[in-house]
């Protein structure tokens, strides 16, 4: 089945830097990676997505790169906010419907 | 539009209880399914259904089981409890796959 690692598991940052996480997965049937924020006590929002035949998707401050050769894809939030403090989780799913998550970003901004 | 809705939001259980976890959606989705989220961990998929009828089962589907007699209601039946249940519970639904999950606001479920 697929398998979905994902790096760092905390991070912090001061308000206005770029914050990174990056995820790999292992099932190249994989067709669509979206990105959630989890707020406390919350489920889990999507707050943007990619399918395998875009390289780059971009809204506003939040944007997402897919590399299908390597198998990994990443999310970038620039000039972040103490808002966007959250745990954020990749995933990849296939035409099936299925998901498998990552473990979990924990992104701390401080003001 | 009510979106995705979960009841309790809150249950202690003792070992060897049952219960039943309920999910609904408004949206005429024709994907749910059932995550648990334990600490420090991804959302882990317990079940799923791809539409009235039809279930099958995720990566965790063991002391567990669903069905989905409507396009709205996708319940989840804890068995005999265990210990090794106690985790928060999400349900979500899709149009389809492979396309944007809602999620709902989760079950914290303690197994005593």
């Amino acid at each position: 089945g697929e398998n979905v690692e994902q790096h760092p598991s905390t991070l912090s940052v001061q308000e206005g830097d770029s914050a990174v996480i990056k995820c790999t997965y292992s099932d190249s049937a994989s067709n669509y990676f979206p990105w959630y924020k989890q707020e406390l006590g919350k489920g889990p929002q999507l707050i943007i997505d990619i399918r395998s035949n875009v390289g780059e998707k971009k809204d506003q401050r939040i944007a997402v790169t897919l590399n299908k050769t390597a198998k990994h894809f990443s999310l970038h939030i620039t000039e972040t906010q103490p808002e966007d403090s959250a745990v954020y989780f990749c995933a990849a799913s296939t035409y099936a419907g299925k998901s498998t998550f990552g473990d979990g970003t924990t992104l701390t901004v401080k003001p | 539009n009510a979106g995705v809705t979960q009841t309790p939001k809150f249950q202690v259980l003792k070992t060897g209880q049952s219960m039943t976890l309920q999910c609904a959606q408004d949206m005429n989705h024709e994907y749910m399914s059932w995550y648990r989220q334990d600490p420090g961990m991804g959302l882990r998929l317990i079940h799923y259904s791809v539409g009235a009828g039809i279930t099958d089962q995720g990566e965790v589907p063991n002391g567990y089981n669903v069905s989905r007699s409507t396009t709205e209601d996708f319940p989840l039946r804890l068995l005999s409890a265990a210990p090794s249940q106690t985790s928060v519970y999400f349900c979500a639904s899709s149009y389809g796959g492979p396309e944007t999950q809602y999620f709902g606001p989760g079950t914290r479920l303690l197994v005593l």
